[in-house]
């Protein structure tokens, strides 16, 4: 069984630039969640999508972070513009509907 | 006190010892609780659920004490390959999970 495919893998960028990420779940997992991980923290938990829908968003910085899931499978993550604080692994996991979720390989960001 | 709070450690123990991690949470209602393995730099993975009766898996044993509002993961015999950050997970809502920020440990040879 494939698992959650994303990419890049590692992104470089400089501060107020723009970025994405692109995460491809599990197939038939409608729940999608974007997590963010600063160095030496645990996952904090972006934006959930159950199929297309938005069930949480609260930790989203809406101001430069936004998120789809246009056609609930894949979703894409974007940051515009980029800050020095973003510099984090952005883990895309998909599940059935519990927590057993399942991770993607992350992408690597750092803002320079 | 914290939605989810785990001593960050690290737990440097040797080679076939014993060691046990706990995780505290706020939400009394918690039903489902999980712990996940993550090797540095790469990502989380699902280690085992934690049932009210406990669960165990080989070497690896999960409890859940209720009433002081923790849950517990017990390593016997560890080995060099259970290096590594094991984070818990607690729900907060609609399948909404809320994870540690993971207790690192070393077995040292």
């Amino acid at each position: 069984e494939a698992g959650v495919a994303q990419s890049p893998r590692y992104k470089i960028i400089e501060k107020r630039q723009s970025v994405a990420f692109w995460c491809n779940p599990i197939s038939g997992h409608a729940t999608l969640y974007w997590y963010q991980q600063i160095l030496g923290q645990g996952p904090k938990l972006l934006i959930q999508f159950q199929n297309n829908g938005v069930v949480d968003d609260s930790q989203l910085p809406k101001d430069r972070f936004s998120a789809e899931r246009l056609k609930g499978v894949d979703s894409t993550l974007k940051i515009q513009p980029a800050k020095l604080e973003d510099s984090a692994v952005y883990l895309c996991a998909s599940s059935l509907g519990g927590a057993k979720a399942f991770f993607g390989q992350g992408t690597r960001l750092t803002v320079v | 006190r914290k939605e989810v709070e785990q001593d960050p450690g690290p737990f440097n123990v040797p080679e076939g010892a014993t060691v046990a991690f706990n995780c505290t949470y706020s939400n009394s209602a918690s039903q489902s609780f999980f712990w996940y393995r993550q090797d540095c730099r790469k990502e989380p993975k699902l280690l085992m659920s934690v049932y009210s009766s406990g669960n165990e898996d080989g070497r690896f044993t999960a409890q859940l004490n209720r009433a002081s509002q923790y849950i517990s993961l017990l390593i016997r015999d560890s080995k060099l390959s259970d290096s590594a950050t094991y984070l818990c997970v607690v729900p907060s809502g609609t399948y909404k999970y809320i994870f540690g920020t993971g207790t690192r440990l070393k077995v040292l040879a």
